[in-house]
């Protein structure tokens, strides 16, 4: 167990709709990263909080927006789904000053 | 479910034996880099990490090798175990920047 934790671990949902996934880092972690995994394209950065900033973005649909609050918990919010989309979300977090990221378990997100 | 894609290249290795997995990293500013392990339905696990300026690092029945001059990395298992089945990404970061480039991944399998 990483000590990041992400919800839901399953989710099916149909195109056109909004879906939001949540992860808690590591206590004391205050970096926050989203990548995203799918069959064809390994695990893809979308993008990295800290303390509550974005501190870095990656290949992040406009579609999709993320947030990390004060309680530095973070939520990835994908909208408009497609078909494409569906793919296995990680959150990973660190602490400052490390280099190592921990990955979470996951949110498989299906849109049918 | 299989996270990573169908596409993966394929090591077979006998139970007992030494496996040698190897990744070529594109960016030669790239300063810091990680193995990870990440079995079937699970989110990817640090394995073991190995900054620029070593060539070398073991851990436990782990060694990560790093030649800069190639541009290229390798993770080798001692003594290799049904339970090291799974893919493993190699991931670089470049110094002063905060987002990971994982490689496509190698999938392992032990033969019993």
């Amino acid at each position: 167990d990483s000590g990041v934790t992400q919800t839901p671990k399953h989710l099916i949902t149909a195109t056109g709709q909004r879906v939001t996934l949540r992860c808690s880092p590591r206590s004391g972690d205050l970096s926050v990263y989203w990548y995203q995994q799918s069959l064809d394209q390994g695990l893809q950065f979308l993008i990295q909080y800290y303390n509550g900033e974005e501190r870095a973005k990656g290949n992040i649909l406009e579609r999709f927006s993320a947030q990390q609050f004060p309680d530095l918990h973070s939520e990835l919010n994908l909208s408009s789904l497609e078909l494409g989309d569906s793919a296995l979300y990680f959150c990973a977090s660190s602490v400052e000053g490390t280099n190592t990221i921990y990955f979470g378990e996951g949110s498989w997100l299906t849109v049918v | 479910g299989e996270s990573v894609g169908l596409h993966l290249p394929t090591l077979s290795v006998q139970e007992g034996d030494n496996s040698i997995i190897n990744c070529a990293y594109s960016n030669s500013a790239s300063d810091y880099f990680i193995w990870y392990k990440q079995e079937s339905g699970k989110g990817p696990q640090f394995i073991i990490d190995i900054r620029s300026n070593m060539d070398k690092r073991q851990g436990q029945r782990v060694t990560v090798l790093l030649n800069k001059t190639v541009k290229h990395l390798s993770l080798q298992i001692a003594a290799t175990q049904p339970g090291d089945s799974a893919v493993y990404f190699c991931a670089e970061k470049t110094s002063g920047t905060y987002k990971y480039i994982f490689g496509t991944g190698t999938r392992l399998k032990v033969l019993a």
